[in-house]
Protein backbone atom coordinates (compact mmCIF):
# COMPACT_ATOMS: atom_id res chain seq x y z
CA UNK A 1 0.00 0.00 0.00
CA UNK A 2 1.57 3.82 -0.90
CA UNK A 3 1.93 5.88 2.06
CA UNK A 4 2.00 9.74 0.76
CA UNK A 5 3.68 11.94 3.30
CA UNK A 6 3.38 16.28 2.94
CA UNK A 7 5.65 18.35 4.20
CA UNK A 8 5.52 21.07 6.10
CA UNK A 9 2.69 20.14 8.18
CA UNK A 10 2.03 23.88 8.87
CA UNK A 11 3.03 26.64 6.13
CA UNK A 12 2.93 30.44 7.72
CA UNK A 13 3.23 32.85 4.77
CA UNK A 14 1.68 36.25 3.91
CA UNK A 15 -0.71 36.97 1.79
CA UNK A 16 1.68 37.24 -2.04
CA UNK A 17 4.16 35.04 -0.70
CA UNK A 18 4.96 31.86 -2.57
CA UNK A 19 3.97 28.69 -0.92
CA UNK A 20 5.29 25.34 -1.66
CA UNK A 21 4.19 21.94 -0.51
CA UNK A 22 5.74 18.17 -0.54
CA UNK A 23 4.15 14.97 -1.26
CA UNK A 24 6.24 12.26 -0.80
CA UNK A 25 4.87 8.75 -1.78
CA UNK A 26 6.74 5.60 -0.43
CA UNK A 27 7.45 3.72 -3.39
CA UNK A 28 7.41 5.49 -6.83
CA UNK A 29 3.82 5.91 -8.27
CA UNK A 30 2.78 7.24 -12.09
CA UNK A 31 2.37 10.80 -11.65
CA UNK A 32 -0.82 10.48 -14.04
CA UNK A 33 -2.47 9.24 -10.50
CA UNK A 34 -1.29 11.81 -8.59
CA UNK A 35 -4.00 14.70 -7.32
CA UNK A 36 -3.86 17.59 -5.00
CA UNK A 37 -7.31 19.22 -3.45
CA UNK A 38 -7.84 22.26 -1.20
CA UNK A 39 -10.10 22.42 1.90
CA UNK A 40 -11.44 25.62 3.53
CA UNK A 41 -13.16 25.20 7.33
CA UNK A 42 -16.71 23.74 7.11
CA UNK A 43 -16.32 22.77 3.30
CA UNK A 44 -15.70 19.50 0.77
CA UNK A 45 -12.76 19.53 -0.99
CA UNK A 46 -11.87 20.76 -3.94
CA UNK A 47 -9.71 18.89 -6.66
CA UNK A 48 -6.66 21.95 -7.77
CA UNK A 49 -4.07 19.25 -9.54
CA UNK A 50 -4.78 15.94 -11.56
CA UNK A 51 -2.19 13.71 -13.19
CA UNK A 52 0.61 15.75 -11.26
CA UNK A 53 0.55 19.03 -13.14
CA UNK A 54 -3.22 19.52 -15.20
CA UNK A 55 -5.27 22.07 -13.62
CA UNK A 56 -8.77 21.03 -12.93
CA UNK A 57 -11.44 23.87 -14.53
CA UNK A 58 -11.30 27.07 -13.15
CA UNK A 59 -7.98 26.88 -11.03
CA UNK A 60 -6.59 29.90 -11.33
CA UNK A 61 -2.90 29.44 -12.88
CA UNK A 62 -0.86 30.61 -9.40
CA UNK A 63 -1.70 27.13 -8.82
CA UNK A 64 0.45 24.76 -10.45
CA UNK A 65 1.80 21.01 -9.85
CA UNK A 66 5.07 18.95 -10.86
CA UNK A 67 6.98 16.32 -10.03
CA UNK A 68 7.50 12.78 -10.50
CA UNK A 69 8.79 9.21 -9.32
CA UNK A 70 8.29 9.41 -5.06
CA UNK A 71 8.46 13.54 -4.82
CA UNK A 72 5.73 15.46 -6.16
CA UNK A 73 5.39 19.35 -5.31
CA UNK A 74 1.83 21.94 -4.99
CA UNK A 75 3.11 25.20 -5.53
CA UNK A 76 1.20 28.53 -5.06
CA UNK A 77 3.64 31.25 -6.84
CA UNK A 78 2.00 34.18 -5.45
CA UNK A 79 -0.66 33.39 -2.00
CA UNK A 80 -4.46 35.32 -2.25
CA UNK A 81 -6.48 35.80 1.12
CA UNK A 82 -8.52 33.06 -0.25
CA UNK A 83 -5.92 30.70 -0.88
CA UNK A 84 -5.13 29.92 2.90
CA UNK A 85 -6.69 26.39 3.71
CA UNK A 86 -5.46 22.48 4.22
CA UNK A 87 -4.15 21.05 1.21
CA UNK A 88 -4.45 17.24 0.59
CA UNK A 89 -2.43 14.86 -1.86
CA UNK A 90 -3.90 11.80 -3.06
CA UNK A 91 -2.80 8.67 -5.42
CA UNK A 92 -4.87 6.24 -7.29
CA UNK A 93 -3.65 2.88 -7.54
CA UNK A 94 -5.03 -0.27 -6.13
CA UNK A 95 -6.82 2.05 -3.72
CA UNK A 96 -7.29 5.64 -3.12
CA UNK A 97 -4.85 7.21 -0.95
CA UNK A 98 -4.93 10.39 0.75
CA UNK A 99 -1.77 12.36 2.82
CA UNK A 100 -2.33 13.66 5.66
CA UNK A 101 -2.54 17.48 4.50
CA UNK A 102 -0.40 20.30 4.91
CA UNK A 103 -2.09 23.41 6.55
CA UNK A 104 -1.55 27.06 4.94
CA UNK A 105 -2.07 29.75 7.87
CA UNK A 106 -1.45 33.67 7.40
CA UNK A 107 1.42 34.46 8.86
CA UNK B 1 -24.05 20.72 -12.94
CA UNK B 2 -22.90 17.32 -11.36
CA UNK B 3 -24.56 17.69 -7.95
CA UNK B 4 -24.16 15.10 -5.26
CA UNK B 5 -25.76 14.75 -1.90
CA UNK B 6 -25.64 12.85 0.72
CA UNK B 7 -28.50 11.99 2.92
CA UNK B 8 -28.88 9.53 6.11
CA UNK B 9 -28.94 9.70 10.02
CA UNK B 10 -26.71 12.28 11.70
CA UNK B 11 -26.60 9.85 15.21
CA UNK B 12 -26.06 6.22 15.26
CA UNK B 13 -25.79 3.96 18.29
CA UNK B 14 -22.87 2.38 19.10
CA UNK B 15 -22.76 -1.59 17.52
CA UNK B 16 -25.55 -0.47 14.76
CA UNK B 17 -24.85 -0.22 11.23
CA UNK B 18 -24.53 3.95 9.68
CA UNK B 19 -26.50 4.03 6.34
CA UNK B 20 -26.06 6.33 4.00
CA UNK B 21 -27.16 7.76 0.48
CA UNK B 22 -25.79 9.68 -1.89
CA UNK B 23 -27.82 11.38 -4.94
CA UNK B 24 -26.54 12.23 -8.05
CA UNK B 25 -28.26 15.13 -10.34
CA UNK B 26 -26.87 16.87 -13.19
CA UNK B 27 -25.37 13.30 -14.98
CA UNK B 28 -25.92 9.92 -14.78
CA UNK B 29 -24.47 7.61 -12.53
CA UNK B 30 -24.30 4.34 -14.98
CA UNK B 31 -21.77 6.73 -17.45
CA UNK B 32 -18.58 4.25 -17.96
CA UNK B 33 -16.15 7.40 -17.00
CA UNK B 34 -16.33 7.31 -13.38
CA UNK B 35 -15.83 5.57 -10.25
CA UNK B 36 -18.27 6.77 -7.59
CA UNK B 37 -17.10 6.42 -4.00
CA UNK B 38 -16.83 7.79 -0.03
CA UNK B 39 -14.65 9.46 2.20
CA UNK B 40 -15.21 10.48 5.55
CA UNK B 41 -13.23 13.28 7.88
CA UNK B 42 -13.08 12.57 11.56
CA UNK B 43 -13.08 16.16 13.62
CA UNK B 44 -9.87 17.94 12.71
CA UNK B 45 -8.49 15.04 11.16
CA UNK B 46 -7.33 14.08 7.66
CA UNK B 47 -9.27 12.54 4.80
CA UNK B 48 -9.76 8.76 4.90
CA UNK B 49 -11.21 6.89 1.74
CA UNK B 50 -13.82 3.72 2.55
CA UNK B 51 -14.28 2.85 -0.80
CA UNK B 52 -15.64 3.01 -4.71
CA UNK B 53 -17.91 1.57 -6.36
CA UNK B 54 -18.20 1.52 -10.28
CA UNK B 55 -21.98 1.30 -11.93
CA UNK B 56 -21.90 -2.10 -13.11
CA UNK B 57 -21.36 -2.85 -9.43
CA UNK B 58 -17.71 -3.76 -9.02
CA UNK B 59 -16.90 -2.62 -5.33
CA UNK B 60 -13.64 -1.06 -3.79
CA UNK B 61 -13.15 -1.08 -0.12
CA UNK B 62 -10.14 0.14 2.28
CA UNK B 63 -8.32 -2.78 3.52
CA UNK B 64 -8.74 -1.10 7.10
CA UNK B 65 -12.56 -1.01 7.06
CA UNK B 66 -13.25 -4.03 4.32
CA UNK B 67 -14.84 -6.17 6.76
CA UNK B 68 -17.68 -3.56 8.07
CA UNK B 69 -18.36 -1.82 4.65
CA UNK B 70 -20.41 -2.57 1.82
CA UNK B 71 -21.38 -0.22 -0.96
CA UNK B 72 -23.85 -0.60 -3.19
CA UNK B 73 -25.56 1.58 -6.74
CA UNK B 74 -29.25 1.98 -7.91
CA UNK B 75 -28.71 2.84 -11.15
CA UNK B 76 -32.95 3.29 -11.64
CA UNK B 77 -32.62 5.77 -8.87
CA UNK B 78 -29.39 7.57 -10.13
CA UNK B 79 -27.74 7.03 -6.33
CA UNK B 80 -25.27 5.10 -4.58
CA UNK B 81 -25.53 3.72 -1.07
CA UNK B 82 -22.81 3.03 2.11
CA UNK B 83 -23.55 0.78 5.25
CA UNK B 84 -21.09 0.59 7.92
CA UNK B 85 -21.47 -2.18 10.48
CA UNK B 86 -20.76 -2.16 14.15
CA UNK B 87 -19.49 1.41 14.26
CA UNK B 88 -17.56 2.95 17.34
CA UNK B 89 -16.89 6.63 18.07
CA UNK B 90 -13.86 6.03 16.01
CA UNK B 91 -16.76 6.21 13.19
CA UNK B 92 -17.93 10.17 14.09
CA UNK B 93 -16.72 11.71 11.14
CA UNK B 94 -18.01 13.74 8.61
CA UNK B 95 -19.20 11.32 5.09
CA UNK B 96 -18.26 12.65 2.09
CA UNK B 97 -19.35 11.15 -1.72
CA UNK B 98 -17.54 11.82 -4.18
CA UNK B 99 -17.12 11.41 -8.14
CA UNK B 100 -13.68 9.93 -9.49
CA UNK B 101 -12.44 9.62 -12.98
CA UNK B 102 -12.44 5.88 -13.67
CA UNK B 103 -8.96 6.57 -16.25
CA UNK B 104 -7.06 8.84 -13.19
CA UNK B 105 -8.44 8.02 -10.10
CA UNK B 106 -9.12 11.86 -8.99
CA UNK B 107 -12.12 12.53 -7.28
CA UNK B 108 -13.39 15.63 -9.41
CA UNK B 109 -16.93 16.16 -7.05
CA UNK B 110 -17.80 16.15 -3.85
CA UNK B 111 -21.15 16.43 -1.66
CA UNK B 112 -21.09 18.62 1.08
CA UNK B 113 -20.74 16.08 3.42
CA UNK B 114 -22.86 15.18 6.25
CA UNK B 115 -22.13 14.78 9.98
CA UNK B 116 -22.61 11.28 11.34
CA UNK B 117 -21.94 10.78 15.31
CA UNK B 118 -21.70 7.23 16.94
CA UNK B 119 -23.42 8.29 20.45
CA UNK B 120 -25.66 6.37 23.01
Amino acid sequence: EIVLTQSPGTLSLSPGERATLSCRASQSVSSTYLAWYQQKPGQAPRLLIYGASSRATGIPDRFSGSGSGTDFTLTISRLDPEDFAVFYCQHYGSSWTFGQGTKVEIK
Amino acid sequence: QLQLQESGPGLVKPSETLSLTCSVSGGSISSSSYYWGWIRQPPGKGLEWIGSIYYSGSTYYNPSLKSRVTISVDTSMNQFSLKLSSVTAADTAVYYCARASWSSGYLDSWGQGTLVTVSS
